[in-house]
C-alpha cells in the first residue's frame, strides 16, 4: 500500500528556520516525483513544487521560488521542504503527494500544519 | 503560467441533485490534462479525476469529467451526503502545475 507520512504539526516563531518531511513507503521511492502543496488558513491549494528523488531534479513554481527549499534522500525514502527564515505568512498547511504518471496527483500525505507567530 | 477559473463559488444543492462544476484554462490544455479534487474539512485533497475524464481508483460512477481545450466540467449525478464538499480543478500537464480556486457543494 503506497503511504506517504508527513512530520507533526510545527510551531514557530518569524526568522526561525524549519524542515519539514514527507517518508514514502509502499513503492519505489526513487522512481516518482513528489510535490509540495500550501493551503492557508481558509483557503485553496497551491502548487509549490515538485522533486524527482531519483536524481534531485527540483521544479519550483515562480511564487515560490526563493522562498523554500525542496530536497529529497533517497536512501530514506523521504522528501523535505525547508524554510530558512520563516514569516507569520508561512502559516499553513503542507502537503506532499505524488505524482503519478500523467502527472494526476493520486496519493497524498496527511499534512503537517506550520503556526508561525510571534 | 495556466490559470484556472472555477464557477460557480459555491453550488447549494439537495442530496440527490445532480452538481455541474466548471473550470476555465487560460490556455488550451494539452491532451486534456485536467484533473479534479475533492477535499473534506481536516482532510487531504483526493483524487476523483484525471485525463479530462477518467475516473481515479475507487471512485463511484455519479463523478464524471468531461471538456477539452480550455473548458471542462465535473458533474456529480445524483449527490450523496458525503459529497458535500469543496472541489479543485488542476492542470496536470503545463508547469507549473496550477490549481483553480475552488467551488463549495453546500446543502441546501
Amino acid at each position: 500500500e503506497v503511504q506517504l507520512v508527513q512530520s507533526g504539526a510545527e510551531v514557530k516563531k518569524p526568522g526561525e528556520s524549519l524542515k519539514i518531511s514527507c517518508k514514502g513507503s509502499g513503492y519505489t521511492f526513487s522512481n516518482y516525483w513528489i510535490g509540495w502543496v500550501r493551503q492557508m488558513p481558509g483557503r485553496g491549494l497551491e502548487w509549490m513544487g515538485i522533486i524527482y528523488p531519483g536524481d534531485s531534479d527540483t521544479r519550483y513554481s515562480p511564487s515560490f521560488q526563493g522562498q523554500v527549499t525542496i530536497s529529497a534522500d533517497k536512501s530514506i525514502s523521504t522528501a523535505y521542504l525547508q524554510w530558512s527564515s520563516l514569516k507569520a505568512s508561512d502559516t499553513a498547511m503542507y502537503y506532499c503527494t505524488r505524482r503519478e504518471e500523467a502527472g494526476q496527483l493520486a496519493y497524498w500525505g496527511q499534512g503537517t500544519q506550520v503556526t508561525v507567530s510571534s | 503560467e495556466i490559470v484556472l477559473t472555477q464557477s460557480p463559488g459555491t453550488l447549494s444543492l439537495s442530496p440527490g441533485e445532480r452538481a455541474t462544476l466548471s473550470c476555465r484554462a487560460s490556455q488550451s490544455l494539452s491532451s486534456s490534462y485536467l484533473a479534479w479534487y475533492q477535499q473534506k474539512p481536516g482532510q487531504a485533497p483526493r483524487l476523483l479525476i484525471y485525463g479530462a475524464s477518467s475516473r481515479a481508483t475507487g471512485i463511484p460512477d455519479r463523478f464524471s469529467g468531461s471538456g477539452s481545450g480550455t473548458d471542462f466540467t465535473l458533474t456529480i449525478s445524483r449527490l450523496e451526503p458525503e459529497d458535500f464538499a469543496v472541489y479543485y480543478c488542476q492542470q496536470h500537464g503545463g508547469s507549473p502545475r496550477t490549481f483553480g480556486q475552488g467551488t463549495k457543494v453546500e446543502i441546501k
